[in-house]
């Protein structure tokens, strides 16, 4: 069993649609990163979160650390928001690497 | 602007022939890691690197090389090249090595025939 697991692997949803991208982990965090991947490749830092819920925009993090569970939302979807979504933990006792989900393909159509 | 930099974006290569794939970083960051991304794999770190000449293994150094002379630079060598090594390669830099926002360059997609 990975270490960071995500879900759903793939998701496609039409432009408007609210969506939730989930990352359950198992091992005690201090923090944890949502990143962007985009078709091109490149890879953006959206939030890094130890508590709580972040906003930026359309897009909010979510973290119940208990319950070792985060979650992704976008709002108002659109098809600029296709990408691969990766979830990463820095673990307690693992200094300063992260560990990384597999990733959520999303894919908005108009 | 901030920005992680790596070169080059795309290389194909030869079994055994030395490379190098270069990081520059220009935010003064302390914290720089290489990783490569697989299907299937996610992202796994390579090496990284905690201060100028403090280099350190990660999960998959094997058949790779750092140096970190100068605190912006990282770069990644690979001297002698594999077919397994084929894959994308982020470099990434952190203001400290603890809960600070990470910045990936644009990566590069290295192909080993």
């Amino acid at each position: 069993k990975n270490e960071v697991e995500q879900s759903p692997q793939n998701l496609t949803a039409q432009e408007g649609e609210f969506i939730t991208i989930n990352c359950s982990y198992s091992v005690g965090i201090s923090a944890l990163h949502w990143l962007q991947q985009h078709p091109g490749g490149g890879i953006v830092s959206l939030f890094m979160l130890s508590s709580g819920k972040k906003k930026h925009g359309r897009l909010i993090a979510t973290i119940n650390i208990q319950e070792k569970h985060s979650s992704l939302h976008i709002t108002a979807s659109h098809p600029r928001d296709s990408a691969v979504y990766i979830c990463a933990v820095r673990g307690e006792t693992s200094g300063s690497r992260l560990t990384f989900g597999e990733g959520t393909q999303l894919t908005v159509n108009p | 602007e901030a920005q992680v930099t790596q070169n080059p974006r795309y290389l194909i290569t030869v079994t055994g022939k030395k490379l190098t794939v270069t990081c520059s970083q220009n935010m003064n960051h302390e914290y720089m890691s290489w990783y490569r991304q697989d299907p299937g794999l996610g992202l796994r770190q390579i090496y990284y690197s905690m201060n100028v000449e403090v280099t350190d293994k990660g999960d998959v150094p094997e058949g790779y090389k750092v140096s970190r002379k100068e605190k912006r630079n990282f770069p990644l060598i690979l001297e002698s090249p594999s077919p397994n090594q084929t894959s994308l390669y982020f470099c990434a830099s952190r203001a400290g090595f603890m809960n600070t926002e990470a910045f990936f360059g644009q990566g590069t997609r290295l192909t080993v025939v």
